[in-house]
């Protein structure tokens, strides 16, 4: 099976910059995606990793290490629309993912 | 594109009512997913189809939960009788599985339930 570990709150300023760490058990691996979502809405696609490294898309980065099950997305330059979940996901096979329980952001001013 | 269109927004029925939720993927999309959503649980993935074909249904609670695709450009969720404690909202996603970013799913608006 699949099991998924990420902070439940984190809460920071306007500005800053933040990680939030997930870490995983999983019996096969593809790939670890970041979704956003707002209260009230729907997750929406943030980045994927499937390679160790970190990807960069505008504001947001993501980071993997297969060898230690783990992985960030990083925020910059924090603005107030940021406060939302953020979940991170494990692709264990080609279709399927599995979501951890989500992280709450808080960005205060 | 529409995106993910899913019917109802939101549906409130009594104990033992039948509920059947509505999905349309985005077209060309040939995978198809079923989440639900509540505090207690998270996100949990119900089942998945891929080319019209259930792949994996191990995340359905029980019987009472049954979901179909037709056609590549429709899906329902099925629960009857519906109890007081699938209240949640429902969501459905679709992804481009054949073509990259095929790790990409895209979410649909959400049905919130809630049987009484």
């Amino acid at each position: 099976g699949q099991s998924l570990e990420q902070p439940s709150e984190v809460t920071a300023v306007e500005g800053a910059i933040v990680q939030i760490n997930c870490t995983y058990q999983t019996s096969g691996f593809y790939g670890l995606s970041w979704y956003q979502q707002h209260d009230g809405g729907a997750p929406t696609f943030l980045s994927y990793n499937a390679l160790d490294g970190l990807e960069e898309t505008g504001r947001f980065s993501s980071f993997l290490s297969r060898s230690d099950s783990y992985g960030y997305l990083l925020l910059q330059e924090l603005q107030m629309k940021d406060s939302a979940s953020y979940f991170c996901a494990v692709r264990s096979n080609a279709g399927k993912s599995t979501f951890g329980d989500g992280t709450t952001l808080t960005v205060k001013p | 594109d529409a995106g993910v269109i899913q019917s109802p927004r939101h549906e409130v029925t009594e104990m033992g009512q039948e509920v059947t939720l509505r999905c349309k993927p985005i077209s060309g999309h040939n995978s198809l997913f079923w989440y639900r959503q509540t505090m207690m649980r998270g996100l949990e993935l119900l089942i998945y189809f891929n080319n019209n074909v259930p792949i994996d249904d191990s995340g359905m609670p029980e019987d009472r939960f049954s979901a179909k695709m037709p056609n590549a450009s429709f899906s329902t969720l099925k629960i009857q009788p519906s109890e007081p404690r699938d209240s949640a909202v429902y969501f459905c996603a679709s992804s481009p599985q054949d073509r990259a970013p095929s790790y990409e799913q895209y979410f649909g608006p959400g049905t919130r339930l809630t049987v009484t």
